[in-house]
């Protein structure tokens, strides 16, 4: 099964508006991330949080971590049609395998 | 730019064929990761190489076949793929030779189809 999983599995909203997302995992971790994927291209990481953070923002962004809740969210302020996008949580758990979830797609209209 | 390249950016193959695909990392880093992107499902970690060695190979068909000849470079030689296998494939790097789980670095992907 999944290790994340985002809620929801699609999001649209207004210029303007603040996007939040969600991904709620299953073990322990060592950390979370956030990534960013355009239609059909690469993921851009956005930002990581370790285990034993509970918030960090990067610009527009501000990710929480609630590890009681094994959840985590993502709040995009002051979205932009630019963000329009796939977003992805993975979790990494000691070694190598950094598992990703299916995604939350994000449409921004103008 | 993420610094990680991968060629070709698309690819059309039949059953039969053999081909390969490359990725290559200017960013120094130590660990590098091949992905499989299918239509609806999460990425699904293929391999991994830490330090030019396999250390991750997760379960994957024997008609994929990896190859990392120095850090900087990776491949994942294709033959006789089905129509199933067709998908975007992600290459990624990081400075991680421990596994830790740390930021990964993607390429833009190599869109495959099979016929």
């Amino acid at each position: 099964s999944q290790q994340g999983e985002e809620d929801p599995q699609a999001l649209s909203i207004q210029e303007g508006e603040n996007a939040t997302m969600n991904c709620s995992y299953k073990t322990s971790i060592n950390n979370l991330q956030w990534y960013r994927q355009n239609s059909g291209r690469g993921l851009v990481h956005l930002i990581l949080i370790r285990s034993n953070e509970r918030e960090k923002h990067s610009g527009r962004l501000r990710v929480t971590l609630d590890t009681s809740k094994k959840s985590s969210s993502l709040l995009i302020t002051a979205s932009r049609a630019a963000d329009t996008a796939s977003y992805f949580c993975a979790t990494g758990t000691g070694g190598f395998k950094t598992i990703f979830g299916a995604g939350t797609r994000l449409f921004v209209k103008a | 730019e993420t610094g990680v390249t991968q060629t070709p950016r698309h690819l059309v193959m039949g059953m039969t064929n053999k081909k390969s695909l490359k990725c290559e990392q200017h960013l120094g880093h130590n660990a590098m990761y091949w992905y499989k992107q299918s239509a609806k499902k999460p990425l699904e970690l293929m391999f991994v190489y830490s330090l030019e060695e396999r250390v991750e190979n997760n379960s994957v068909p024997s008609r994929f076949s990896p190859e990392c000849p120095n850090s900087s470079h990776l491949f994942l030689h294709l033959h006789t793929l089905q129509p199933e296998d067709s998908a975007l494939y992600l290459c990624a790097s990081s400075q991680d030779p421990a596994g830790r789980g740390d930021t990964q670095y993607f390429g833009p992907g190599t869109r495959l189809t099979v016929l």
